[in-house]
C-alpha cells in the first residue's frame, strides 16, 4: 500500500539550530502534502499545506518564516524549523495522498519526527 | 470540513467487538467519512472510509446511518494492539482534501 516516509524520526539539538524534516511519498506522487504538529496528549494540529511548485499555505497563527516549507518534487516536501527554540519541541507529522488516484483516496501519514530543542 | 463528535474514551475487552461511534450531523453530500487511528508516538494509520454505504475491509467495518449524520467503526475482535486513539474525520473528496483532526476516542483494550 501507499507509504509515506519521514526522516529523521528523532532530532535533539541546541537552541538556535535550524532543523530540516523530510517527507517522501515512496510509491505515489503527491502534488499536495500536509504538515502537522502534535503536543503531548493533544490532537494533531494542521500547520500548513505544501504545494508542489508553489508556495505553501499556512494555517492561521503559524509563522511562515519560522516553519519553511519546500515542495520541490512530486514525492518530496521538507519542513525546516528555523532557529529552533525549546518551545518548538514537538512531534511533527506529514501526510500525502496519491494525486493520480481516485478522488476519495485517503491521506497517508509518516511516522512523525520528534523534535527536542535543548 | 464538517465537525465530528466522538466520546473521549472507551474500554473494550480483548476478543470482543469494539464499536466506536461518531456524530457528523452537518455532513454535506460530497463529504466522505474517514477513520484513522494513532498508536502512541506513531503517525496516524488509515483504517477505512465511506460515503453512504457500509464498508468492510481487513481491519474494520464502517456503518453509516441512512441520513449520514452518524457512523460507527467496528473492530470485530479487538486485540491489545488495537489500543489507540481513533479519529473520525469528514472531508471533501476533492484534490485538496484538507484533513482536520478532532480529539478522537481513546480506545483501551483490556486483557
Amino acid at each position: 500500500g501507499a507509504v509515506v516516509s519521514q526522516h529523521p524520526s528523532r532530532v535533539i539539538c541546541k537552541s538556535g539550530t535550524s532543523v530540516k524534516i523530510e517527507c517522501r511519498s515512496l510509491d505515489f506522487q503527491a502534488t499536495t502534502m500536509f504538515w502537522y504538529r502534535q503536543f503531548p496528549k493533544k490532537s494533531l494540529m494542521l500547520m500548513a499545506t505544501s504545494n508542489e511548485g508553489s508556495k505553501a499555505t499556512y494555517e492561521q497563527g503559524v509563522e511562515k518564516d519560522k516553519f519553511l516549507i519546500n515542495h520541490a518534487s512530486l514525492t518530496l516536501s521538507t519542513l525546516t524549523v528555523t532557529s529552533a527554540h525549546p518551545e518548538d519541541s514537538s512531534f511533527y507529522i506529514c501526510s500525502a495522498r496519491d494525486t493520480k488516484g481516485i478522488r476519495n483516496q485517503p491521506q497517508h501519514f509518516g511516522d512523525g519526527t520528534r523534535l527536542s530543542i535543548l | 470540513d464538517a465537525k465530528t463528535t466522538q466520546p473521549p474514551s472507551m474500554d473494550c475487552a480483548e476478543g470482543r467487538a469494539a464499536n466506536l461511534p461518531c456524530n457528523h450531523s452537518t455532513i454535506s453530500g460530497n463529504e466522505y467519512v474517514y477513520w484513522y487511528r494513532q498508536i502512541h508516538s506513531q503517525g496516524p494509520q488509515y483504517i477505512i472510509h465511506g460515503l453512504k454505504n457500509n464498508e468492510t475491509n481487513e481491519m474494520a467495518s464502517l456503518i453509516i446511518t441512512e441520513d449520514r449524520k452518524s457512523s460507527t467503526l467496528i473492530l470485530p475482535h479487538a486485540t491489545l494492539r488495537d489500543t489507540a486513539v481513533y479519529y473520525c474525520i469528514v472531508t471533501d473528496s476533492g484534490g485538496y482534501q484538507k484533513v482536520t483532526f478532532g480529539t478522537g476516542t481513546k480506545l483501551q483494550v483490556i486483557p
